[in-house]
């Protein structure tokens, strides 16, 4: 099956720092998403990014679907991004199934 | 708009007991996702829905194991018996369709097996 490896897998901001979260896949995908598991346990939809960029608001994600990657940049941090994020992707040989990566652990300190 | 609602948030069960969770997907979505969360084994699916009709159950553990959808609007995910191995976090998500959708998830229930 496809292989969905995150980096880095810790990573402690300072409010008000930039950072980049990746995602590598091994295989061609149809569908990549991007969620926030906050410190109550929700999921929350970031990203719904099988190609291109996005943005919404101080986040924003590009995939490479030809080079397969992905990136989640978080702008200015805040205490409220706080939590794991992972990268979730389909391939057209796993349809309708998502594999998950392990997730980015992000802490942002005051 | 209501999100995908699971219940309960919390069970706690002793073993051999069987437990039932529940799922209402996204009004409109055809498609339904059951997923466990461990600190082992990270996300992984065990099975889905697509039109009320499982499409793939190949990440369910074992036997002990069910899920149902018996209308639109309704499904659960039974564990009959229960082990303390069982104990993790269940999300049910929904999509508009089986691939290629976004998927949307619930709360998740918190299960702990004693």
């Amino acid at each position: 099956g496809i292989q969905v490896e995150q980096s880095p897998p810790d990573l402690i901001l300072q409010e008000g720092a930039n950072s980049t979260l990746r995602c590598n896949f091994s295989d061609s995908v149809n569908n990549l998403q991007w969620f926030h598991q906050n410190p109550w346990g929700q999921l929350i939809n970031l990203f719904y990014i099988p190609s291109g960029t996005k943005q919404n608001g101080r986040l924003s994600a590009t995939t490479v679907a030809t080079e397969r990657y992905s990136l989640l940049y978080i702008s200015s941090s805040q205490t409220t991004d706080s939590g794991v994020y992972f990268c979730a992707v389909e391939t057209t040989d796993s349809w309708g199934k998502f594999q998950f990566g392990a997730g980015t652990q992000v802490v942002v300190t005051p | 708009d209501a999100g995908v609602i699971q219940s309960p948030r919390h069970e706690v069960t002793e073993m051999g007991q069987e437990v039932t969770l529940r799922c209402k997907p996204i009004s409109g979505h055809n498609s339904l996702f059951w997923y466990r969360q461990t600190m082992m084994r990270g996300l992984e699916l065990l099975i889905y829905f697509n039109n009320n009709v499982p499409i793939d159950d190949s990440g369910m553990p074992e036997d002990r194991f069910s899920a149902k959808m018996p209308n639109a609007s309704f499904s659960t995910l039974k564990i009959q018996p229960s082990e303390p191995r069982d104990s993790a976090v269940y999300f049910c998500a929904s999509s508009l369709n089986q691939a290629g959708y976004e998927q949307y998830f619930g709360p998740g229930t918190r299960l702990t097996v004693t």
